[in-house]
């Protein structure tokens, strides 16, 4: 296992309602990147976050929100919901350092009905 | 044009059979690539990262021509248990610092 949680694991909701899926980071990791995963196609990014400040965002609208905690847990919150949200949606954390790659390690991920 | 391309597959192929993913890319300016394993229902596992020198784990191979933004892996001696989705993927550590993944291959390793 990873040591990247997330909750809840499956969700359903109603189109026009509004979603919070939250993630907690390998334990020493200071930065959360989200991603949305549609069926049959790879993980697409829609943010970065690093020391609770935004750091870089995908081609995804501002209806897609974020947070990063002082422990560097992350929620993702979507406005609106539309029915082309539904996806799983996974979170990944690493230590960001200087110009140096380190690996991404991803949660199990949250699947996200929007009927 | 997609950032990352890949063959989506699926490849349906016998145990002990050597089977060939490729992908291209098209930002010339990515630095950092690797490939990654799904299985289904599962999160994205890093499977290997890619260096020009080409490099190898176990029954696994990953190339890269920097030159034709091209990736390679090679399965050699497939198991049943190599059966899942291989995803391609590029990082760009300038600018926004992400993953940008292709949409996988899918493999079928059949008995």
């Amino acid at each position: 296992e990873t040591g990247v949680t997330q909750s809840p694991t499956h969700l359903i909701k109603t189109r026009g309602q509004q979603v919070t899926l939250r993630c907690s980071s390998q334990s020493g990791h200071n930065t959360v990147s989200w991603y949305q995963q549609a069926l049959g196609q790879g993980p697409q990014f829609i943010f970065q976050y690093y020391r609770e400040e935004e750091n870089g965002r995908g081609n995804f609208p501002p209806r897609f929100s974020g947070l990063q905690f002082p422990n560097y847990s992350s929620e993702l919150n979507v406005n609106a919901l539309e029915l082309d949200d539904s996806a799983l949606y996974l979170c990944a954390s690493t230590i960001l350092a200087g110009q140096t790659y380190n690996e991404q390690f991803f949660g199990p991920g949250t699947r996200l009905t929007v009927l | 044009r997609k950032e990352v391309e890949q063959d989506p597959g699926p490849f349906n192929v016998p145990e002990g059979a050597t089977v060939a993913f490729n992908c291209t890319y098209s930002n010339s300016a990515s630095q950092s690539f690797f490939w990654y394993r799904q299985d289904c229902r599962k999160e994205p596992k890093l499977l290997m990262s890619v260096y020009s020198s080409g490099n190898e784990d176990g029954r696994f191979t990953a190339q890269l021509n920097r030159a034709s933004q091209y990736i390679s892996l090679l399965i050699r001696d497939s198991k049943l248990s190599d059966s899942a989705t291989y995803l391609c993927v590029v990082n760009s550590p300038t600018g926004r610092r992400a993953l940008t993944f292709g949409s996988g291959t899918r493999l079928q390793v059949q008995p």
